[in-house]
């Protein structure tokens, strides 16, 4: 069964860059499919911030574009996002997924909260 | 970027009722690149349907998608008391996603 984990810091300082990492279990990602992450501010809809093919460029949101990098670290089966500059606006529950065309298995998500 | 619009926002209906959802699209897209996905208070969203009409793995014969273009639609046929929940649209085209802003379907 595959299963997705989130883990990284729950409270980031404004300006400073959001890292969180989605380890893989029961599939691996050197295998196939895209990876990516989506949050969801409190209270508000999913938007999707981008992906990555195991061995591909990734592909991101326009509108997060310039502070999003999405990186794949088949070794440890592992995906991460780094979100740069981050404000109030970012704080949200992230999940990472098995995307592609839709999103087959999600993890559980993590809250990241930006407040100094 | 494509952008999809949910309607209703709410819908407010009693178990056993039909409930219709939908999803509209602002240009035409592929049937194959529309899916839907359920969402519970404090949860992942849950992968209901896929292709537009193809139901994933474990989901109930209640849940129905359809349409094509511009417009979809998602139907609960008989409503459980578990289907009380925000339902959301999602696309994928030219190597992007979005999301509709989700219906909330609620207890009457």
């Amino acid at each position: 069964q595959v299963q997705l984990q989130e883990s990284g810091p729950g409270l980031v300082k404004p300006s400073e860059t959001l890292s969180l990492t989605c380890t893989v279990s029961g599939f691996s990602i050197s295998s196939g499919y895209y990876w990516g992450w989506i949050r969801q501010p409190p209270g508000k809809g999913l938007e999707w911030i981008g992906s990555i093919y195991h061995s591909g460029s990734p592909y991101y949101n326009s509108s997060l574009k310039s502070r999003v990098t999405i990186s794949v670290d088949t070794s440890k089966n592992q995906f991460s996002l780094r979100l740069s500059s981050v404000t109030a606006a970012d704080t949200a529950v992230y999940y990472c997924a098995r995307t592609g065309v839709v999103a087959t298995y999600w993890g559980q998500g993590t809250l990241v909260t930006v407040s100094s | 970027e494509i952008v999809l619009t949910q309607s209703p926002g709410t819908l407010s209906l009693s178990p056993g009722e039909r409930a219709t959802l939908s999803c509209r699209a602002s240009q035409s897209l592929s049937s194959s690149y529309l899916g839907w996905y359920q969402q519970k208070p404090g949860r992942a969203p849950r992968l209901l349907i896929y292709g537009a009409s193809s139901r994933a793995t474990g989901i109930p014969d209640r849940f129905s998608g359809s349409g094509s273009g511009t417009d979809f639609t998602l139907t609960i046929s008989r409503l459980e008391p578990e289907d009380f929940a925000v339902y959301y649209c999602q696309q994928f085209g030219s190597s992007k996603w979005t999301f509709g802003q989700g219906t909330k379907v609620e207890i009457k």
